[in-house]
């Protein structure tokens, strides 16, 4: 089992619905969560991070984590053709300070 | 604020050639910086962990002797690649934690650097 799995897609979504994503990890000591968005050839750029159980939300972005059931996901509300990339999901497991990410999942909006 | 750079952002190099590749933070201090390596349609791999005054801690396949990490001061480590091949061909990303202030447990990425050796 990988340590952080993500659907690697694609993930196609019209224009302006919600994109949902999923991400599930094995190590249950696990602390802290990212989000990151990585456009092609690009670097990731950080969307949004979580360290708590419920949601947070910045913007049409709303992350989700559950610790007992161990996954964490995004929702990306009135999605725009700019959100098009890949969305790596990542975590910081107990008492450590590298992240590990998962596959990445594509998503991609159609106009 | 929390900007990494990168230097330089594309190289192309003979085979068995040594290819050096700086990354900044340039408004913070970071007493750890990462390394990462992403081959096409691949996710980040990390291959070092670089803390400041003090020798990289290498992920389990990396060889550190082709990989030289150099973390010499708060806002600057360099990855050397030595004798590079066209196997060591792809896109190199570093990434630094901010040692204090508001933030948790971020990191924050550099543009990267797209690495060819012929």
């Amino acid at each position: 089992q990988k340590e952080v799995e993500q659907n690697s897609g694609p993930l196609s979504v019209p224009e302006g619905a919600i994109a949902s994503l999923n991400c599930t990890y094995s190590d249950r000591g696990s602390q802290s969560f990212f989000w990151y968005r990585q456009y092609s050839g690009k670097s990731p750029e950080l969307i949004m991070f979580i360290y708590s159980n419920g949601d947070k939300e910045d913007g049409r972005f709303t992350a989700q984590l559950n610790k007992a059931s161990q996954y964490v996901s995004l929702l990306i509300r009135d999605s725009q053709p700019s959100d098009s990339a890949t969305y790596l999901c990542a975590l910081i497991k107990a008492a450590g300070n590298k992240l590990t990410f998962g596959g990445g999942t594509r998503v991609l909006v159609k106009p | 604020g929390a900007v990494v750079s990168q230097h330089p952002s594309r190289v192309i190099c003979k085979s068995g050639t040594s290819v050096k590749i700086e990354c900044r933070s340039l408004d913070f201090q970071a007493t750890t910086m990462f390394w990462y390596r992403q081959f096409p349609k691949q996710s980040l791999m990390l291959m070092a962990t670089s803390n400041e005054g003090s020798k990289a801690t290498y992920e389990q396949g990396v060889e550190k002797d082709k990989f030289l990490i150099n973390h010499a001061s708060l806002t600057l480590s360099t990855l050397t690649v030595t004798s590079a091949h066209p196997e060591d061909s792809s896109f190199y990303i570093c990434s630094a934690r901010p040692a204090q202030g508001v933030w948790g447990d971020e990191q924050f990425f550099g543009p990267g650097t797209r690495l060819t050796v012929l």
